[in-house]
């Protein structure tokens, strides 16, 4: 099987851009959809980006996810950074028995 | 908009087991699988399983495979997950999902004696 590798926190300022990235160990990237969940302190998951690059009704766009083949990643890129967008943020995949696969998580830190 | 709600928390003795429950409404419950994912304090996110509801069929991570089960009533819509010989490692926040978009709100297992 393989694995999801993201960092373990990264930290930005309002107002700017930060990207998230999810490493798949073996097997393409492209060959299974990614999504992206943030998870507020003691609040359950919710999504923000399924399928690679689509967002759920009320996610702002200033979230977009994308794909990069050459690296075999995916990408979380958040623009306009709030202090909302402070949180925990998972990647998940599938593997070849379509069971999900998540990343260890990403703490994001708006200061 | 699919909604799906949970049951409230539980506090089960080791060996014991739960059954949770999620419950879906806005949607069409049969035609999309809906997975199982549990938290364990302070960690992350770890699937456990997931059902097809149209199909009855369900599938299991390894880990716990021999040890929950993943069912789901199409006439009320409503998936459930049992996990059994319950041990303080199982203390967690037991999440269901639907299609990777839509989560429930959480319940909290407490295994303890």
């Amino acid at each position: 099987n393989f694995m999801l590798t993201q960092p373990h926190s990264v930290s930005e300022s309002p107002g700017k851009t930060v990207t998230i990235s999810c490493t798949r160990s073996s097997g393409s990237i492209a060959s299974n959809y990614v999504q992206w969940y943030q998870q507020r302190p003691g609040s359950a998951p919710t999504t923000v980006i399924y399928e690679d690059n689509q967002r759920p009704s009320g996610v702002p766009d200033r979230f977009s996810g994308s794909i990069d083949s050459s690296s075999n990643s995916a990408s979380l890129t958040i623009s306009g950074l709030k202090t909302e967008d402070e949180a925990d943020y998972y990647c998940q995949s599938y593997d070849s028995s379509n069971h999900w696969v998540f990343g260890g998580g990403t703490k994001l830190t708006v200061l | 908009q699919v909604q799906l709600v949970q049951s409230g928390a539980e506090v089960k003795k080791p060996g014991s087991s739960v059954k949770v429950s999620c419950k879906a409404s806005g949607g069409t419950f049969s035609s999309y699988a809906i997975s199982w994912v549990r938290q364990a304090p302070g960690q992350g996110l770890e699937w456990m399983g997931r059902i097809i509801p149209i199909l009855g069929i369900a599938n299991y991570a390894q880990k716990f495979q021999g040890r929950v089960t993943i069912t789901a009533d199409k006439s009320t819509s409503t998936a459930y997950m049992e996990l059994s010989s319950l041990r303080s490692e199982d203390t967690a926040v037991y999440y269901c999902a639907s299609r990777g978009v839509y989560w429930g709100q959480g319940t909290l297992v407490t295994v303890s004696s």
